[in-house]
Protein backbone atom coordinates (compact mmCIF):
# COMPACT_ATOMS: atom_id res chain seq x y z
CA UNK A 1 0.00 0.00 0.00
CA UNK A 2 1.77 2.91 -1.38
CA UNK A 3 -0.04 5.68 0.69
CA UNK A 4 -0.04 9.28 -1.51
CA UNK A 5 3.26 9.24 -4.57
CA UNK A 6 4.64 12.12 -6.06
CA UNK A 7 6.79 12.41 -8.82
CA UNK A 8 9.00 14.05 -9.54
CA UNK A 9 10.62 14.69 -6.08
CA UNK A 10 13.23 17.29 -6.96
CA UNK A 11 13.21 19.95 -9.96
CA UNK A 12 14.70 22.58 -11.16
CA UNK A 13 13.21 25.16 -13.81
CA UNK A 14 14.06 28.23 -15.23
CA UNK A 15 11.69 30.96 -15.04
CA UNK A 16 9.47 30.71 -17.58
CA UNK A 17 9.40 27.05 -17.72
CA UNK A 18 6.61 24.79 -17.65
CA UNK A 19 5.66 21.78 -15.64
CA UNK A 20 3.35 19.40 -13.95
CA UNK A 21 3.33 17.59 -10.24
CA UNK A 22 1.79 14.38 -10.48
CA UNK A 23 -0.07 12.84 -7.02
CA UNK A 24 -0.87 9.21 -6.97
CA UNK A 25 -3.48 8.04 -4.40
CA UNK A 26 -4.49 4.38 -3.48
CA UNK A 27 -6.81 4.74 -0.76
CA UNK A 28 -9.79 5.81 -2.55
CA UNK A 29 -9.53 9.26 -1.13
CA UNK A 30 -12.02 11.60 -2.34
CA UNK A 31 -10.59 14.76 -1.08
CA UNK A 32 -6.73 16.12 -2.64
CA UNK A 33 -4.64 18.78 -2.11
CA UNK A 34 -1.74 20.60 -3.32
CA UNK A 35 -0.37 22.79 -0.13
CA UNK A 36 3.46 24.56 -0.38
CA UNK A 37 5.35 24.94 2.00
CA UNK A 38 7.71 27.57 2.55
CA UNK A 39 10.42 28.36 5.65
CA UNK A 40 7.95 30.42 8.48
CA UNK A 41 4.71 30.56 6.47
CA UNK A 42 3.48 27.13 7.38
CA UNK A 43 1.46 24.75 4.54
CA UNK A 44 -0.42 26.88 2.35
CA UNK A 45 -3.47 25.58 0.51
CA UNK A 46 -2.59 25.60 -3.45
CA UNK A 47 -5.85 23.96 -4.95
CA UNK A 48 -7.75 21.24 -4.06
CA UNK A 49 -10.55 18.97 -5.02
CA UNK A 50 -13.18 17.08 -3.51
CA UNK A 51 -13.85 14.55 -5.97
CA UNK A 52 -13.17 13.17 -9.16
CA UNK A 53 -13.40 16.14 -12.11
CA UNK A 54 -13.73 18.61 -9.54
CA UNK A 55 -11.36 21.49 -8.61
CA UNK A 56 -11.14 24.59 -6.40
CA UNK A 57 -9.37 27.04 -5.43
CA UNK A 58 -7.41 27.82 -1.86
CA UNK A 59 -5.25 29.81 0.00
CA UNK A 60 -2.21 30.91 -2.61
CA UNK A 61 -3.97 29.73 -6.16
CA UNK A 62 -2.19 32.35 -8.67
CA UNK A 63 0.18 30.96 -11.16
CA UNK A 64 -1.03 27.44 -11.31
CA UNK A 65 -3.73 25.03 -12.35
CA UNK A 66 -4.90 21.34 -11.39
CA UNK A 67 -6.80 18.77 -12.55
CA UNK A 68 -8.85 15.76 -11.54
CA UNK A 69 -9.28 13.07 -14.37
CA UNK A 70 -9.17 10.30 -12.42
CA UNK A 71 -10.00 9.66 -8.35
CA UNK A 72 -6.64 8.58 -7.72
CA UNK A 73 -4.75 11.35 -9.40
CA UNK A 74 -4.14 15.03 -8.47
CA UNK A 75 -1.93 17.16 -11.14
CA UNK A 76 -0.55 20.23 -10.00
CA UNK A 77 0.68 22.31 -12.98
CA UNK A 78 3.02 25.88 -13.73
CA UNK A 79 2.11 27.00 -16.40
CA UNK A 80 5.07 30.04 -16.20
CA UNK A 81 7.31 29.20 -13.91
CA UNK A 82 8.69 31.96 -11.57
CA UNK A 83 11.26 32.27 -8.77
CA UNK A 84 8.70 32.93 -5.88
CA UNK A 85 7.53 29.29 -6.54
CA UNK A 86 10.51 27.75 -5.33
CA UNK A 87 9.55 25.88 -2.56
CA UNK A 88 8.52 21.98 -1.58
CA UNK A 89 5.25 20.95 -2.28
CA UNK A 90 3.20 18.41 -0.81
CA UNK A 91 0.36 16.50 -1.98
CA UNK A 92 -2.25 14.90 0.46
CA UNK A 93 -5.78 12.85 0.52
CA UNK A 94 -8.58 12.26 3.23
CA UNK A 95 -11.63 10.11 2.74
CA UNK A 96 -13.96 13.18 3.00
CA UNK A 97 -13.95 16.61 4.84
CA UNK A 98 -16.27 14.97 7.85
CA UNK A 99 -15.07 15.54 11.19
CA UNK A 100 -16.31 12.05 12.38
CA UNK A 101 -14.11 8.95 12.66
CA UNK A 102 -11.09 10.59 11.56
CA UNK A 103 -12.37 11.16 7.84
CA UNK A 104 -10.81 14.07 7.66
CA UNK A 105 -7.49 13.04 8.64
CA UNK A 106 -4.92 14.42 6.19
CA UNK A 107 -2.62 11.67 4.78
CA UNK A 108 1.04 13.33 2.70
CA UNK A 109 3.35 12.22 0.01
CA UNK A 110 6.97 12.96 0.40
CA UNK A 111 7.07 16.32 -0.97
CA UNK A 112 8.55 17.76 -4.54
CA UNK A 113 11.02 19.96 -4.15
CA UNK A 114 11.01 22.86 -6.69
CA UNK A 115 13.91 25.21 -7.63
CA UNK A 116 12.95 27.86 -10.33
CA UNK A 117 16.34 30.07 -11.43
CA UNK B 1 -2.64 38.19 12.19
CA UNK B 2 -2.20 34.60 11.43
CA UNK B 3 -4.97 32.32 11.38
CA UNK B 4 -2.71 30.20 13.06
CA UNK B 5 -0.19 31.37 15.46
CA UNK B 6 2.81 29.27 16.95
CA UNK B 7 5.82 29.84 18.78
CA UNK B 8 8.32 28.99 16.25
CA UNK B 9 10.90 27.95 18.99
CA UNK B 10 13.43 26.16 18.64
CA UNK B 11 12.49 24.47 22.34
CA UNK B 12 15.81 22.79 23.37
CA UNK B 13 15.34 20.47 25.90
CA UNK B 14 16.85 17.50 28.06
CA UNK B 15 15.66 13.73 27.68
CA UNK B 16 13.16 13.03 30.17
CA UNK B 17 11.42 17.01 30.33
CA UNK B 18 8.18 18.06 29.86
CA UNK B 19 7.59 20.23 27.31
CA UNK B 20 4.45 22.79 26.64
CA UNK B 21 3.65 24.41 23.22
CA UNK B 22 0.50 26.84 22.32
CA UNK B 23 -1.56 27.34 19.62
CA UNK B 24 -3.62 30.28 18.52
CA UNK B 25 -6.13 30.74 16.15
CA UNK B 26 -8.28 33.53 14.73
CA UNK B 27 -11.34 31.70 13.02
CA UNK B 28 -13.96 31.16 15.80
CA UNK B 29 -16.06 28.88 13.83
CA UNK B 30 -13.53 26.30 13.46
CA UNK B 31 -14.44 22.93 14.37
CA UNK B 32 -12.02 20.36 13.97
CA UNK B 33 -8.06 20.65 15.63
CA UNK B 34 -4.72 18.73 15.21
CA UNK B 35 -1.20 18.81 16.25
CA UNK B 36 1.04 17.12 13.42
CA UNK B 37 4.64 16.18 13.73
CA UNK B 38 6.93 16.58 10.67
CA UNK B 39 10.59 15.64 11.06
CA UNK B 40 13.05 17.46 9.09
CA UNK B 41 12.44 17.13 5.15
CA UNK B 42 9.99 14.80 5.46
CA UNK B 43 6.25 14.79 5.30
CA UNK B 44 3.59 16.00 8.24
CA UNK B 45 1.85 13.09 9.62
CA UNK B 46 -0.59 13.32 12.44
CA UNK B 47 0.23 13.42 15.82
CA UNK B 48 -2.87 13.30 17.19
CA UNK B 49 -6.59 14.79 17.29
CA UNK B 50 -7.58 17.46 19.84
CA UNK B 51 -10.82 17.11 21.56
CA UNK B 52 -12.79 19.38 23.17
CA UNK B 53 -12.56 17.41 26.28
CA UNK B 54 -9.06 17.49 26.04
CA UNK B 55 -7.07 14.24 25.05
CA UNK B 56 -4.36 11.88 25.94
CA UNK B 57 -2.01 9.58 23.99
CA UNK B 58 0.83 8.09 26.06
CA UNK B 59 3.01 10.93 26.68
CA UNK B 60 1.14 13.22 24.49
CA UNK B 61 -1.91 15.76 25.84
CA UNK B 62 -3.70 17.75 23.69
CA UNK B 63 -5.97 20.43 25.47
CA UNK B 64 -8.37 22.96 23.17
CA UNK B 65 -9.60 26.16 24.90
CA UNK B 66 -12.65 27.48 22.73
CA UNK B 67 -13.25 30.58 24.79
CA UNK B 68 -9.73 31.57 24.65
CA UNK B 69 -9.01 30.39 20.69
CA UNK B 70 -5.85 28.34 21.90
CA UNK B 71 -4.35 24.88 21.49
CA UNK B 72 -1.88 23.23 23.43
CA UNK B 73 0.52 20.14 23.76
CA UNK B 74 2.09 18.57 26.49
CA UNK B 75 4.78 15.85 25.90
CA UNK B 76 5.92 14.46 29.14
CA UNK B 77 8.89 12.02 29.59
CA UNK B 78 10.78 13.80 25.90
CA UNK B 79 12.79 11.39 24.14
CA UNK B 80 15.28 11.72 21.56
CA UNK B 81 12.93 10.64 19.53
CA UNK B 82 10.25 13.86 19.55
CA UNK B 83 13.04 15.91 18.25
CA UNK B 84 10.85 17.57 14.97
CA UNK B 85 8.75 20.20 14.16
CA UNK B 86 4.68 19.94 15.47
CA UNK B 87 2.57 21.70 13.35
CA UNK B 88 -0.95 22.95 14.99
CA UNK B 89 -3.71 22.32 11.90
CA UNK B 90 -7.07 24.21 12.39
CA UNK B 91 -9.86 23.49 10.19
CA UNK B 92 -11.99 26.87 9.79
CA UNK B 93 -14.53 25.35 7.52
CA UNK B 94 -15.61 22.24 5.30
CA UNK B 95 -13.03 21.96 2.72
CA UNK B 96 -9.75 23.43 4.45
CA UNK B 97 -7.30 22.68 7.08
CA UNK B 98 -5.03 25.80 7.69
CA UNK B 99 -1.49 24.96 9.20
CA UNK B 100 0.42 26.77 11.57
CA UNK B 101 4.11 27.50 10.88
CA UNK B 102 5.33 24.91 13.25
CA UNK B 103 6.84 24.65 16.42
CA UNK B 104 10.58 22.81 16.38
CA UNK B 105 11.70 20.55 19.47
CA UNK B 106 15.20 19.03 19.95
CA UNK B 107 15.59 16.59 22.42
CA UNK B 108 19.06 16.17 23.53
CA UNK B 109 20.77 13.35 25.80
Amino acid sequence: NAGVTQTPKFRVLKTGQSMTLLCAQDMNHEYMYWYRQDPGMGLRLIHYSVGEGTTAKGEVPDGYNVSRLKKQNFLLGLESAAPSQTSVYFCASSLSANDRAGANVLTFGAGSRLTVL
Amino acid sequence: RKEVEQDPGPFNVPEGATVAFNCTYSNSASQSFFWYRQDCRKEPKLLMSVYSSGNEDGRFTAQLNRASQYISLLIRDSKLSDSATYLCVVKPNNNDMRFGAGTRLTVKP
